[in-house]
């Protein structure tokens, strides 16, 4: 079965500093990984996903993920956060059947 | 475009009683699946339809969820009797089939979600 580490409770940072939010697999098979952003009372947004090709993924608001096959993560990055990426955030994987494996989520914290 | 829409947003129940949770996917969207959000998890999913037939419910509690989607388009959740451990948001998401690809791939679209309370 499949399955998604995030290890971290809650990533705090700086506005204006680079954010990574961590998340590691483990599926049978090839993976498609997705990211997700929950805002409060809010439903899920998607951000991006990695199906195939180019390990370095670029998705919606300037988010980015890299997929590392050896070391099984997904890791979500942006180059300078803002105090509007403050909320809660998923690391999901598929395998071929798509029933999505959800992480436990990371509340990230962007301080101005 | 419009989104995946979800009614109540938000409901209190006693344990014991009835409650239903009605979603309206993102129109041409072949794939519906319903989820629970416990506070401080990930969703987990409970069923997934494809147009009108289920393709996974084997994370429904049976005895006292159901689920139906009969003309293919929205979807009822039910839950009865309530428990206290329902006490969860409740995800509609919606998926695109596209003919050829590995379903897997696709993206899921979610909805606001219902916050369903126990007491």
């Amino acid at each position: 079965a499949q399955s998604v580490a995030q290890p971290e409770d809650q990533v705090n940072v700086a506005e204006g500093n680079p954010l990574t939010v961590k998340c590691t697999y483990s599926v049978s098979g090839n993976p498609y990984l997705f990211w997700y952003v929950q805002y409060p009372n809010r439903g899920l947004q998607f951000l991006l996903k990695y199906i195939t090709g180019d390990n370095l993924v670029k998705g919606s608001y300037g988010f980015e993920a890299e997929f590392n096959k050896s070391q099984t993560s997904f890791h979500l990055k942006k180059p300078s956060a803002l105090v509007s990426d403050s909320a809660l955030y998923f690391c999901a994987v598929s395998p071929l059947t798509n029933r999505l494996a959800f992480g436990k989520g990371n509340q990230v914290v962007v301080i101005p | 475009e419009a989104g995946v829409a979800q009614s109540p947003r938000y409901k209190i129940i006693e344990k014991r009683q009835s409650v239903a949770f009605w979603c309206n996917p993102i129109s041409g969207h072949a794939t519906l699946y319903w989820y629970q959000q416990i506070l401080g998890q990930g969703p987990k999913l409970l069923i997934q339809f494809q147009n009108n037939g289920v393709v996974d419910d084997s994370q429904l509690p049976k005895d006292r969820f159901s689920a139906e989607r009969l003309k293919g388009v929205d979807s009822t959740l039910k839950i009865q009797p309530a428990k206290l451990e329902d006490s969860a948001v409740y995800l509609c998401a919606s998926s695109l089939v596209v003919s050829g690809q590995g379903v897997g791939q696709e993206t899921q679209y979610f909805g606001p979600g219902t916050r369903l309370l126990v007491l």
